[in-house]
């Protein structure tokens, strides 16, 4: 069972575009939502997360949407460049001190384009 | 520099020879995990460890083995290998000491059983 659901599965960008990234959670008991960013070859790295107490978190030209109603969220990356070339990772856990573990979800690779 | 490592980076073995897959982080975070990456399923946790001597399964633990009788190790083993766990392996771990803790990942070992 699927807990956590990404789209698109890839997706091509032109520079200077937006990207974005889709999740929805069935969980409502999650309550961190942490996206990581794998390059090839390397291990996934965490790139910007949020709680379910604010609806938007910003980090330069990253930025992650949370509708608590809905159960989705998303990652929009601004003004895409080449090196945002990666694969995407949505996530989400319960912080409650227990297993720290992670649900991902089937990532998504970026390829931005010239 | 602090670091999660894993060795060997690559292995190819073939069906039934035990192998082991070493994790070793330098930065005395109580909590470590496995995961393993498939295309299309993202990554899947397999065993975690919430402290020394401490384990426990994840959500795909059959075939696998851990220990933990180190804080900075937490070595994975496969005693009879199949090629359904031809898979790319990474070695995570984390602080406790808070909720929401940013896990660390290794670079990833790329096993292969013929």
């Amino acid at each position: 069972q699927q807990q956590v659901k990404q789209s698109p599965q890839s997706l091509i960008v032109q520079k200077g575009g937006i990207s974005i990234i889709n999740c929805a959670y069935e969980n409502t008991a999650f309550d961190y939502f942490p996206w990581y960013q794998q390059f090839p070859g390397k291990g996934p790295a965490l790139l910007i997360a949020i709680r379910p107490d604010v609806s938007e978190k910003k980090e330069g030209r990253f930025t992650i949407s949370f509708n608590k109603s809905a159960k989705q969220f998303s990652l929009h990356i601004m003004d895409s460049q080449p090196g945002d070339s990666a694969t995407y990772f949505c996530a989400a856990s319960i912080g409650n001190f227990g297993n720290e573990k992670l649900t991902f979800g089937t990532g998504t690779r970026l390829t931005i384009i010239p | 520099e602090a670091q999660v490592t894993q060795n060997p980076r690559y292995l190819i073995t073939v069906t039934g020879k035990k192998l082991t897959v070493t994790c070793s982080q330098n930065m005395n975070h109580e909590y470590m995990s496995w995961y393993r990456q498939d295309p299309g399923l993202g990554l899947r946790q397999i065993y975690y460890s919430m402290n020394v001597e401490v384990t426990d399964k994840g959500d795909v633990p059959e075939g696998y083995k851990v220990s933990r009788k180190e804080k900075r190790n937490f070595p994975l083993i496969l005693e009879s290998p199949s090629p359904n766990q031809t898979s790319l392996y990474f070695c995570a771990s984390s602080l406790r000491t808070r909720s929401y803790n940013e896990q660390f990942f290794g670079p990833g070992t790329r096993l292969t059983v013929l």
